[in-house]
């Protein structure tokens, strides 16, 4: 079954903070972050596994609480590269990744 | 390395026709997925394998798709035959075990 994203969109100016959401009806392996521009390939970010760790790359971060079934991912002071489409995957069943469905994000200058 | 090689990168073909879409992964990469992106659905998993061999094809939307993997370099997804609502950009992705995925380029098919 699909996580469950939220935003959809978000619209930031540059330098401002956001929070994308995802969340899960089963229970999780592990939980991943991916990032796609329009017209490119999803692009890995970050990986999150079981035990409740916060990653970060670059000023982007993550968290996963693993008995709520739900990560967070954390765009602090965004730049204009932080544009697109954000994917969290989720692995409930062993190396089986199934993608929610993408927050939109744009940042203005 | 190249990383992944999906061909043909943009194919247009008329309802009917049968289209097979090509994944090279990365080597050594023993995960292989296929993906499909529309706007409507977002990315959905159709198929994986894991050392060439399928694990979960539960994602293949009917009996017109089909996929194999005869070696570790190679992989295809076929449709026969092909309808409108099959446009989408079909995603090869590779990766080790739990860990990043690698995806191709895609492959944008679109059937009038």
């Amino acid at each position: 079954q699909q996580p469950v994203q939220s935003p959809q969109a978000v619209i930031l100016r540059e330098g401002e903070d956001a929070v994308i959401n995802c969340s899960s009806s089963k229970a999780l392996y592990s939980v991943h972050w991916y990032r796609q521009k329009h017209g490119e390939a999803p692009v890995f970010l970050m990986i999150l596994l079981k035990g409740g760790e916060q990653k970060g790359h670059d000023k982007i971060s993550a968290s996963f609480n693993e008995k709520k079934q739900q990560s967070s991912l954390y765009l602090t002071a965004s730049q204009l590269s932080y544009s697109g489409t954000y994917f969290c995957g989720t692995d409930a069943a062993g190396n089986k990744l199934t993608f929610g469905g993408g927050t939109r994000v744009l940042v203005k200058p | 390395d190249a990383g992944v090689i999906q061909s043909p990168r943009h194919e247009v073909t008329e309802m009917g026709q049968e289209v097979t879409l090509r994944c090279k992964p990365i080597s050594g990469h023993d995960y292989l997925f296929w993906y499909r992106q529309t706007m409507m659905r977002g990315l959905e998993l159709l198929i994986y394998f894991n050392n060439n061999v399928p694990i979960d094809d539960s994602g293949m939307p009917e009996d017109r798709f089909s996929a194999k993997m005869p070696n570790a370099s190679f992989s295809t997804l076929k449709i026969q035959p092909s309808e409108p609502r099959d446009s989408a950009v079909y995603f090869c992705a590779g990766g080790a075990n739990t860990g990043e995925l690698f995806f191709g380029e895609g492959s944008r098919l679109t059937v009038l």
